[in-house]
């Protein structure tokens, strides 16, 4: 089974423009889960998404968002990019029945100049 | 927000050695994962708990879910230079959703 790809997998962008992300989880899993990782702060809980709806959701400013399609791909986008938004952003996946192992996938390295 | 306390943050040790790590909070938590990850990608999944007490083995790993379920431990038997990396405790509070709190990492480094 292939397990949960991410494109692109590095990216540069300049302050104030926008990026999407995507993510393809395994197949069959239907949770969808983003976090922002950094040398700083760790790994943090961006939003979760099952079944084309928001189910959690982190404490991060409103120009984070997602969305999920019905095949479960799944979309994250960051509106006026900051530098401090320069990250690994990670995408992981989970069958949701009562089993909540998250997969990760490799991650987008995204840098903010 | 939720605190994963991880100890201890890093860890250099000779290969062949055991190492122990573990994370604490001052919540109660439903699961608890362990991962480790390597320079430039994403966390693999190493162990999964579901019930307090549970003792789980993967090969030279053992992990377990404390009996209070505020803790967890990550035993690696005979370590070897593979072993290097940095390893995240994750708590799950509810039942319901997929909502993970990480723990900082312990960095391991083994010596050859």
């Amino acid at each position: 089974k292939a397990g949960v790809t991410q494109t692109p997998r590095y990216l540069i962008k300049t302050r104030g423009q926008q990026v999407t992300l995507s993510c393809s989880p395994i197949s069959g899993h239907r949770s969808v889960s983003w976090y922002q990782q950094t040398p700083g702060q760790g790994l943090q809980f961006l939003f979760e998404y099952f079944s084309e709806t928001q189910r959690n959701k982190g404490n991060f400013p409103g120009r984070f968002s997602g969305r999920q399609f019905s095949n479960s791909r799944s979309e994250m986008n960051v509106s006026t990019l900051e530098l401090g938004d320069s990250a690994l952003y990670l995408c992981a996946s989970s069958l949701d029945r009562r089993q909540y192992e998250q997969y990760f996938g490799p991650g987008t390295r995204l840098t903010v100049t | 927000g939720q605190q994963l306390n991880q100890s201890p943050q890093s860890m250099f040790i000779q290969e062949g050695e055991d190492v122990s790590m573990n994370c604490t909070s001052s919540s109660i938590f439903n699961t608890w994962l362990w991962y480790k990850q390597d320079p430039g990608e994403g966390p693999v999944l190493l162990i999964a708990l579901y019930k307090a007490g549970e003792l789980t083995s993967n090969g030279r790993l053992t992990a377990q879910f404390g009996i209070t379920r505020k803790d967890s431990f990550l035993n690696i038997s005979a370590s070897i230079p593979s072993d290097v990396g940095i390893y995240f405790c994750a708590g799950q509070l509810g039942d319901n959703f997929n909502k993970f709190y990480f723990g900082s990492g312990t960095k391991l480094n083994v010596k050859p």
